[in-house]
């Protein structure tokens, strides 16, 4: 079974620049996420898709951030325009609509470094 | 209330200790508990989970100690080998018509051969 997949792995940019990642499930996976890990932190969590709908962006920075899930499967997160904070790793992850347990499978990451 | 907090930060135990991490939270609305382990450069992996409905779970080396009452948990990994070596993630989750997870900073277990 193929992984979550993410690209770029990396991307350097200027601060006021853009830059957008992009994410593939698990095939038939309903539940997508994406995370921002700045370095010695845990994920967390920046908006959640459940099919093409969004489950909660509350902690998303919509003046800044963006994303979307096309045909409920591959997403998208853009930031436009970055700023230095926005330096950290991106994760998406994906999972099947549970019930009691929830199992996220994450890909490897993009690093983004804005200077 | 919405944090979950975790100790310690870094974790030194020599080869075939118990390595020992904690978890509290505050939000008695969690109800699914898991740890991930991240290798460097890899994205998290669930290691093991557990529900408020039981106070342990094991998986072969891998334990989880809930105390409801107290809103802690911990991991507990038995005969700690190198290959452990990484950054361990307590969760809690809330299932609110899909689970929204909250992580704790991280622990980062070094295990000396």
């Amino acid at each position: 079974e193929a992984g979550v997949a993410q690209s770029p792995r990396y991307k350097i940019i200027e601060k006021r620049q853009s830059v957008a990642f992009w994410c593939n499930p698990i095939s038939g996976h309903a539940t997508l996420y994406w995370y921002q890990q700045i370095l010695g932190q845990g994920p967390k969590l920046l908006i959640q898709f459940q099919n093409n709908g969004v489950v909660d962006d509350s902690q998303l920075p919509k003046d800044r951030f963006s994303a979307e899930r096309l045909k409920g499967v591959d997403s998208t997160l853009k930031i436009q325009p970055a700023k230095l904070e926005d330096s950290a790793v991106y994760l998406c992850a994906s999972s099947l609509v549970g019930v009691d347990t929830d199992t996220q499978y994450f890909g490897p990451g993009t690093r983004l470094t804005v200077l | 209330q919405q944090q979950v907090k975790q100790s310690p930060q870094s974790l030194i135990v020599q080869k075939g200790g118990i390595s020992i991490i904690n978890c509290a939270y505050e939000n008695t609305a969690f109800d699914y508990f898991p740890w991930y382990q991240q290798f460097p450069g890899k994205g998290p992996a669930l290691l093991i989970a557990i529900r408020p409905d039981v106070s342990e779970k094991k998986e072969g080396r891998f334990t989880i100690s809930f105390n409801k009452s107290a809103k802690q948990f911990s991991l507990h990994i038995m005969d700690s080998q190198p290959g452990d070596s990484a950054t361990y993630f307590c969760a809690a989750a809330q299932n609110t018509g899909g689970f929204k997870t909250i992580f704790g900073a991280g622990t980062r277990l070094f295990v000396k051969a």
